[in-house]
């Protein structure tokens, strides 16, 4: 198993281009989750998803839209980019236990916008 | 959502045991206690839950009180491998928050 993939690995924008994160995950896991990560600071969640054509609001979701067409995948767009959506984006996934999920995380995407 | 509240950085040598104190003074009835550990340029990766008592498994015990408020992960005997980032994070289903985590630097 691939476990949680995500492409690209490092992407270079100019402010007010749009571009998409993908995440894929082999695991059959129902949730999935985009974190942004800046440097120093911990994880902040952006969007999750608890199934296939679902998706909710995190933390910090302005800028950002998701979706969850299949239920092994989960996109993140950015539709006008800013230097302020300068970081580091994970993608997790997890399968609800009815308790605290484990979350089994990619090797993140390095997004930077100039 | 229940805050966490740890030591923003810890220092240690090889060979000694680690205990990273996380405070968590409103968790909830439902909420379970995990821990995450991330190196740099990876994702984090889960180390150890629970909800009372004392968890242990192959690479770290959790240690947590009756009233919950607090918990303790212990790393016995760490090396400069288990120089990381260390997370703690409390809660129940996907309503969980990640901090800022604790900064361990092992030292030879």
């Amino acid at each position: 198993n691939a476990g949680v993939t995500q492409t690209p690995k490092f992407r270079v924008l100019k402010t007010g281009q749009s571009m998409t994160l993908l995440c894929a995950q082999d695991m059959n896991h129902e949730y999935m989750y985009w974190y942004r990560q800046d440097p120093g600071m911990g994880l902040r969640l952006i969007h999750y998803s608890v199934g296939e054509g679902t998706t909710a609001k995190g933390e910090v979701p302005d800028g950002y839209n998701v979706s969850r067409l299949k239920k092994q995948n989960f996109l993140l767009g950015l539709e006008s980019a800013a230097p302020s959506q300068t970081s580091v984006y994970f993608c997790a996934s997890s399968y609800p236990t009815g308790g605290s999920d484990e979350q089994f995380f990619g090797p993140g995407t390095r997004l930077t916008v100039l | 959502l229940a805050k966490t509240t740890q030591p923003i950085s810890m220092d240690s040598y090889e060979g000694q045991e680690v205990n990273i104190t996380c405070s968590h003074n409103n968790i909830a009835t439902n909420d379970y206690i995990t821990w995450y550990q991330q190196f740099p340029s990876q994702g984090p990766r889960f180390i150890i839950q629970g909800y009372k008592t004392k968890v242990t498994n192959e690479v770290a015990s959790l240690f947590i009180p009756a009233d919950r408020k607090s918990s303790t992960l212990s790393l016995p005997r760490v090396s400069l491998s288990d120089t990381a980032v260390y997370y703690c994070l409390v809660g129940y289903d996907d309503k969980i928050i990640f901090g800022k985590g604790t900064r361990l630097h092992i030292l030879p």
